[in-house]
């Protein structure tokens, strides 16, 4: 079945590690987003990438990296350097950056203790 | 960066009650879309708008998007108990971003 897969759902990480969400899609959409997602609040952009080995920083890239070496995959680096990490993040595609829906995989819950 | 001011925050309703819940911006929009996300789970789409003043369904849903394309609406008509959740409104700017508002919790009370 066609569909966007972020693994792990879980993830428990020592505080000063750095950690990669994987974030694959099977749909052939160049367009690929990384979001933050607090408790009650909405959902902020991290990174986006409208085409391979080309990425784009959002509104609150500062302690995250990314690459997007393949259409397919676009997995996230949460580094040491972010203040305050636990969070749940959620990946989504598009077909393309412009007037298009995107979809989203399941997410992934991070947790830095 | 863009912001999309959504409301209510919440909303606590009877079932068979209608809902209508918005989102306003200061800039453009080319695409607005809505979601709907349970808890631990990614948004799954519900509607999505193309056209300034377009008005677009689905079931009990309706959604339009707004003339000025500033702003966009979500109707839910006879909410049902699984209506529970959380609702997102999305703008996609001429930039490709694609911006969030904070979210409207819907609770329904059978």
């Amino acid at each position: 079945d066609g569909g966007i897969t972020q693994s792990p759902k879980y993830l428990f990480r020592k505080e000063g590690q750095n950690v990669t969400l994987s974030c694959e899609q099977n749909l052939n959409h160049d367009a690929m987003y990384w979001y933050r997602q607090d408790p009650g609040q909405g959902l902020r952009l991290i990174y986006y990438s409208q085409i391979v080995n080309d990425f784009q920083k959002g509104d609150i890239a500062e302690g995250y990296s990314v690459s997007r070496e393949k259409k397919e995959s676009f997995p996230l680096t949460v580094t040491s350097a972010q203040k305050n990490p636990t969070a749940f993040y959620l990946c989504a595609s598009s077909i393309e950056n412009s007037n298009t829906e995107a979809f989203f995989g399941q997410g992934t819950r991070l947790t830095v203790v | 960066g863009q912001q999309l001011n959504q409301s209510p925050q919440s909303m606590f309703i009877q079932e068979g009650e209608d809902v209508s819940m918005n989102c306003t911006s200061s800039s453009i929009f080319n695409t607005w879309l809505w979601y709907k996300q349970d808890p631990g789970e990614g948004p799954v789409l519900l509607i999505a708008l193309y056209k300034a003043g377009e008005l677009t369904s689905n079931g009990r849903l309706t959604a339009q998007f707004g003339i000025t394309r500033k702003d966009s609406f979500l109707n839910i008509s006879a909410s049902i108990p699984s209506d529970v959740g959380i609702y997102f409104c999305a703008g996609r700017s001429n930039t490709g971003k694609l911006i969030f508002g904070q979210g409207t919790t819907l609770q329904v009370k059978p």
